[in-house]
């Protein structure tokens, strides 16, 4: 009865070559988050999804982009890994965002990227 | 800029003992959440606080919420040894920042059986 899904859940990929990570949902939420955490860090917003109207934040480096065909499949593609790039990724839901709709986010649990 | 700065960054405990983590953030805000966790996981929501609201209570746990000095604290009491993990507020704004949230750096709590 897992919620949000994230495949797989150990990544590893050479420096610069291309690679996906998947998250999918069962909660038929309108809103999906990918956040970035490195170690010991706080979890960072990459980007959104609100249905399919894509918000980047403006820190988010040009590498990172993401794809939502459809209301439960997110992706993150990162284009040319570098070192800096290992992390913990980590995909959200949530149910709403157009308003102070005050909704918790529901978490997955994380695809850990090592980059080599 | 960083929203939500946390205190302390680590905490370590006996089992039964209660575990206060303080939160201090900058900007107003819709509302604060607190997140548990553990080692190498996701994120589980525990508590969400609104702005017009003081104080609220779930289970263990007892969140304050003081917007005029801009902090929070989670109190988590008679705690066991399930509870270690890293916990993280989380802060809400308003406006453009509806829906998204911005992390502090989080406590790690430690309960010793």
């Amino acid at each position: 009865d897992a919620m949000v899904i994230q495949n797989p859940r150990y990544q590893v990929t050479q420096f610069g070559k291309p690679v996906t990570l998947s998250c999918s949902q069962t909660l038929n939420h309108n809103v999906m988050y990918w956040y970035q955490q490195k170690s010991s860090q706080a979890p960072k917003l990459l980007f959104h999804y609100y249905d399919k109207d894509f918000n980047n934040e403006a820190d988010t480096p040009d590498n990172f982009q993401s794809r939502r065909p459809n209301t439960s499949f997110c992706f993150l593609d990162i284009r040319s890994p570098g070192l800096g790039d290992a992390a913990m990724y980590l995909c959200a839901t949530s149910r709403d965002r157009s308003r102070p709709s005050s909704y918790e986010q529901y978490f997955g649990p994380g695809t850990r990227l090592t980059v080599t | 800029s960083q929203q939500g700065e946390e205190d302390p960054q680590a905490l370590s405990i006996q089992e039964g003992e209660n575990a206060t983590m303080n939160c201090s953030y900058k900007t107003s805000i819709n509302n604060l959440q607190w997140y548990r966790q553990n080692s190498g996981r996701g994120l589980v929501h525990l508590i969400l606080i609104r702005s017009n609201e003081r104080e609220k209570h779930s289970g263990r746990l007892r969140v304050t919420l003081d917007t005029s000095k801009k902090s929070s604290s989670l109190l988590i009491t008679a705690s066991r040894a399930a509870d270690t993990a890293s916990y993280f507020c989380a802060t809400e704004g308003g406006g453009t920042s509806y829906g998204k949230l911005t992390f502090g750096q989080g406590t790690i709590l430690t309960v010793h059986p």
